[in-house]
C-alpha cells in the first residue's frame, strides 16, 4: 500500500473559491475510481464515481476528471463551503479491492 | 436503509490479548471488505468476504483473521495484540463484487493497544 508519514499534503481554500484535489492512480489496468470524503471522526463518505471509458463525470458541485494517459484523477468542488472541510481520498479498483491515495486535507478558510 | 454498522466504536486493549471486531453490512450487500486506517500508513485492504468466502487479502500477517457469516455479517479477529496495531479499523460493504461497484463505509472501530 502507499504511505506517506504522518503528514498530509494540505490544500487551503478560500470560502466560495473552486478547489481541485489532484490524486495520482498506479495500476493502469484499474477501471473504477472513487473520491471519498473523511470528516473527523468518521469513516470515509462516497461523493462520486468515475469509470474508465469516461473522461468527465459531474455531480451536485463536484466534478472528477480522469485522465488515463498519465494515471490522474482530479476532484474539483465548486463554491467551496466550510463544510467542504475534509480529508479526501481517491479509490481506484484493480479488479480485487479497492487501492486508497494517502489523501489531501482541504482546509477552507473563512 | 439503515448504513454500515461496525461495533465496538471504541475499543482499548493490552498488549498480548486478542480482538474481535464486528460489522453488519447494509442489508442486501454481500461483500465486505475491511480496511486499517493509521496516519502513518492511510488507508490499508486487510480483506474481502463474500458469501461466507475470503475472496482476496492484504498484506498483513497471520495474526489478521476474520469471517462473514451467512447474513453477510462479519467480524475480524487481531490475535496477540502489538501496539503498531492501534488504528481505525473500518468495514465496507458492496452489493456484489467485482468492477464498478461501490462501496459503502462504517464509521469504524477506533483499537487502542496499550
Amino acid at each position: 500500500g502507499e504511505s506517506v508519514g504522518l503528514h498530509l499534503p494540505t490544500l487551503s481554500v478560500q470560502e466560495g473559491d473552486n478547489s481541485i484535489i489532484n490524486c495520482a492512480y498506479s495500476n493502469s489496468a484499474s477501471d473504477y475510481f472513487i473520491w471519498y470524503k473523511q470528516e473527523s471522526g468518521k469513516g470515509p463518505q462516497f461523493i462520486i464515481d468515475i469509470r474508465s471509458n469516461m473522461d468527465k463525470r459531474q455531480g451536485q458541485r463536484v466534478t472528477v476528471l480522469l485522465n488515463k494517459t498519465v494515471k490522474h484523477l482530479s476532484l474539483q468542488i465548486a463554491a467551496t463551503q466550510p463544510g467542504d472541510s475534509a480529508v479526501y481520498f481517491c479509490a481506484e479498483n484493480n479488479g480485487q479491492n479497492f487501492v486508497f491515495g494517502p489523501g489531501t486535507r482541504l482546509s477552507v478558510l473563512p | 436503509k439503515a448504513g454500515v454498522t461496525q461495533t465496538p466504536r471504541y475499543l482499548i486493549k493490552t498488549r498480548g490479548q486478542q480482538v474481535t471486531l464486528s460489522c453488519s453490512p447494509i442489508s442486501g450487500h454481500r461483500s465486505v471488505s475491511w480496511y486499517q486506517q493509521t496516519p502513518g500508513q492511510g488507508l490499508q485492504f486487510l480483506f474481502e468476504y463474500f458469501s461466507e468466502t475470503q475472496r482476496n487479502k492484504g498484506n498483513f500477517p497471520g495474526r489478521f483473521s476474520g469471517r462473514q457469516f451467512s447474513n453477510s455479517r462479519s467480524e475480524m479477529n487481531v490475535s496477540t495484540l502489538e501496539l503498531g496495531d492501534s488504528a481505525l479499523y473500518l468495514c465496507a460493504s458492496s452489493l456484489a463484487r467485482g468492477h464498478g461497484t461501490e462501496a459503502f463505509f462504517g464509521q469504524g472501530t477506533r483499537l487502542t493497544v496499550v
